[in-house]
């Protein structure tokens, strides 16, 4: 079983590049989400998605992009990167239940380093 | 604007003592759930629990027990007789409407 699966898992940008970080689920969520983790900040909430075709600004959207053309994949979009972008990065899904979102399986994470 | 708040930075004990993770949260909102996850030295996050704002019972899952007092808008988690796997980074998060907001984390180490 897949379940949540992210990649890269390892990846240094320069500034100013873009990239994607892929995300995909086999577990047909309809909820998937974006976060990135820093030192002593916990997970901070960057775009979610509820269902295909929806998508929403979390906490700290700035400098990213979101898609949901389908049930399985929410790929986050580095425009321009920043050094201020270097952080570990977690997508995860879960079944939405009324008001919010269920119990939250994440991927393995992704480390980006912007140099 | 919805915030969670885990003072304790780091605890370390020693195996078999029992520690206590705070979780303080503010919201405006009259339903709302509350988790707590698990971050190992691997890295991989693990749900522990879910909790909705309308459910104050308290809950226990082995060693684990869990503390809900909306009167005081906190969310406490005990371990019971700690061990050394139980050494991790414990988030506390809030959720609204879809909208995740989690704690800074705990790290607790257990020392054999």
């Amino acid at each position: 079983n897949a379940g949540v699966t992210q990649t890269p898992k390892f990846q240094v940008l320069k500034t100013g590049q873009s990239m994607t970080l892929q995300c995909a689920q086999d577990m047909n969520h309809e909820y998937m989400s974006w976060y990135r983790q820093d030192p002593g900040m916990g997970l901070r909430l960057i775009h979610y998605s509820v269902g295909a075709g929806i998508t929403d600004q979390g906490e700290v959207p700035n400098g990213y992009n979101v898609s949901r053309s389908t049930t399985e994949d929410f790929p986050l979009r580095l425009l321009s990167a920043a050094p201020s972008q270097t952080s570990v990065y977690f997508c995860a899904s879960s079944y939405p239940l009324a008001g919010g979102s269920g119990e939250l399986f994440f991927g393995e994470g992704s480390r980006l380093t912007v140099l | 604007a919805q915030k969670v708040t885990q003072a304790q930075t780091e605890i370390s004990v020693v195996e078999k003592e029992d520690v206590t993770l705070d979780c303080v949260y503010e919201t405006r909102d009259t339903t709302y759930y509350l988790f707590w996850y698990k971050q190992p030295p691997s890295g991989e996050l693990v749900f522990l629990i879910r909790r909705n704002s309308f459910d104050e019972q308290n809950e226990i899952s082995g060693r684990y027990s869990w503390n809900f007092q909306k009167s005081t808008s906190s969310f406490n988690f005990t371990i019971t007789a700690s061990q050394v796997v139980d050494s991790a980074v414990y988030f506390c998060a809030l959720d609204n409407d879809y909208k995740l907001s989690f704690g800074a984390g705990t790290t607790v180490t257990v020392r054999a």
